[in-house]
């Protein structure tokens, strides 16, 4: 069974950094591209960053593009969003997930998310 | 980027009930495109991939058409558990952007 697990989350102040982890287990975690989405209070879902298996290819909303880093490290099965720059508007749900296969297609599998809440 | 709309925003129906979904996007992405489903509180769930591939595990009361520009999710007989909010995403270029969503709620 796929299982997605997010860590990280929580309160931090505008301007500050903060950076999320996921850890992936039930699947060969290298063979398969990783997704960042988020979803605000009361809004819909955004996607954030996407990286394919090898890392050479990766994406960004153009909300968090310059400054959000994704990142992933294979040997240790576990992906990574670097935040940097936090706004209020980036207080969401965090979710890791999972591509259908190594280059980014989508997303078929979901972790339960963790929240990052942006304020002073 | 590409933007994508869906129609309604929100609808009422009652279980049996036969219920589609739209979703449009503004350029051509030809067959990338996903349908997922989010219960309140839960993660969100991949229902359709490639416009009508049905994902594993998924009831066979779903189901996807489309490419192109257009797209549509269908409903064949509402469950209980159906209600919840459904969201369409392109897979054809980054950003992956996603629908405003669709609120399906009981009647």
């Amino acid at each position: 069974e796929v299982q997605l697990v997010e860590s990280g989350g929580g309160l931090v102040q505008p301007g500050r950094s903060l950076r999320l982890s996921c850890a992936g287990s039930g699947f060969t975690f290298d063979d398969y591209a990783m997704h960042w989405v988020r979803r605000a209070p009361g809004k819909g879902l955004e996607w954030v960053s996407g990286i394919s298996w090898n890392s050479n290819n990766k994406g960004y909303a153009d909300s968090v593009k310059g400054r959000f880093t994704i990142s992933r490290d294979n040997a240790k099965n576990s992906l990574y969003l670097q935040m940097n720059s936090l706004r209020t508007e980036d207080t969401a749900f965090y979710y890791c997930a999972k591509d259908r296969v190594g280059i980014l297609t989508g997303i078929d599998n979901w972790g339960q998310g963790t929240l990052v809440t942006v304020s002073s | 980027d590409i933007q994508m709309t869906q129609s309604p925003s929100s609808l009422s129906a009652s279980v049996g009930d036969r219920v589609t979904i739209t979703c449009r996007a503004s350029q051509s992405i030809s067959s990338y495109l996903n349908w997922y489903q989010q219960r309140t509180g839960k993660a969100p769930k991949l229902l359709i991939y490639a416009a009508s591939s049905l994902q594993s595990g998924v009831p066979s009361r779903f189901s996807g058409s489309g490419s192109g520009t257009d797209f549509t999710l269908t409903i064949s007989s509402l469950q209980p558990e159906d209600f919840a909010t459904y969201y369409c995403q392109q897979s054809y270029s980054t950003p992956f952007t996603f629908g405003p969503g669709t609120k399906v709620d009981i009647k």
